[in-house]
């Protein structure tokens, strides 16, 4: 039972690199999330969709882009990476807004 | 503004000793509340839920919450913690279909 799975789980930028973080889950969930966490502040909301084809920015959405493939993936973009941004990011699903939400196991990101 | 307030940042308790994680939330409108446990290294883990009905709610692995309207409460507990137990402990509300963290409380259990 794979559920919410997120690739790399490791990754190293130099300042102004690009990436894309990956996140897929199994559980047929409507809502997916994208998260961070930092020391000190809990998980603060990026970006959500609540369904596939809608995205809507979170608390913290400067930086990043996201892109809703298809119900199972929820795709996260830093188009010009900052030292700002090394953090845990988690993504996250549940049945609709509003539901539980099931976490995948996160990426650990570093930027230079 | 809705916000998630987590009263204390560590909690060392020896085995087998009770332990209350405290959480305090801000919100005008009704909600739904959470407690969530990270091990270390991995993702979050849903150890309960309020949404309606009984104020005692009661989760995985012994825990078990009060929701207090009155005291905008909903506080973590468990009668007799393990080393297992040791993790980071989040609490969290939704509003406006999202999650809203507070900031952990890091329980560490010793022998």
């Amino acid at each position: 039972n794979a559920g919410v799975t997120q690739t790399p789980k490791f990754q190293v930028l130099k300042t102004g690199q690009s990436m894309t973080l990956q996140c897929a889950q199994d559980m047929n969930h409507n809502s997916m999330y994208w998260y961070r966490q930092d020391p000190g502040m809990g998980l603060r909301l990026i970006y959500y969709s609540a369904s596939e084809g809608t995205t809507d920015k979170g608390e913290v959405p400067n930086g990043y882009n996201v892109s809703r493939l298809n119900k199972r993936e929820f795709s996260l973009r830093l188009e010009s990476a900052a030292p700002s941004q090394t953090s845990v990011y988690f993504c996250a699903s549940s049945e609709t807004i509003g539901q539980p939400q099931h976490f995948g196991d996160g990426t650990r990101l570093s930027i230079l | 503004a809705q916000s998630v307030t987590q009263l204390d940042s560590q909690v060392p308790v020896f085995e087998e000793a009770p332990v209350e994680l405290r959480c305090n939330y801000s919100s005008s409108v009704s909600v739904y509340l959470f407690w969530y446990v990270q091990y270390p290294n991995q993702g979050l883990q849903l150890l309960l839920k309020y949404l309606s009905g009984s104020t005692l709610v009661k989760g995985i692995n012994g825990f078990e919450a009060e929701f207090n309207k009155s005291q905008t409460s909903f506080h973590l507990r468990k009668p007799s913690v393990h080393i297992s137990d040791t993790a980071e402990y989040f609490c969290a509300f939704e509003g406006g279909g999202k999650l809203i963290f507070g900031q952990g409380t890091e329980l560490s259990v010793k022998p």
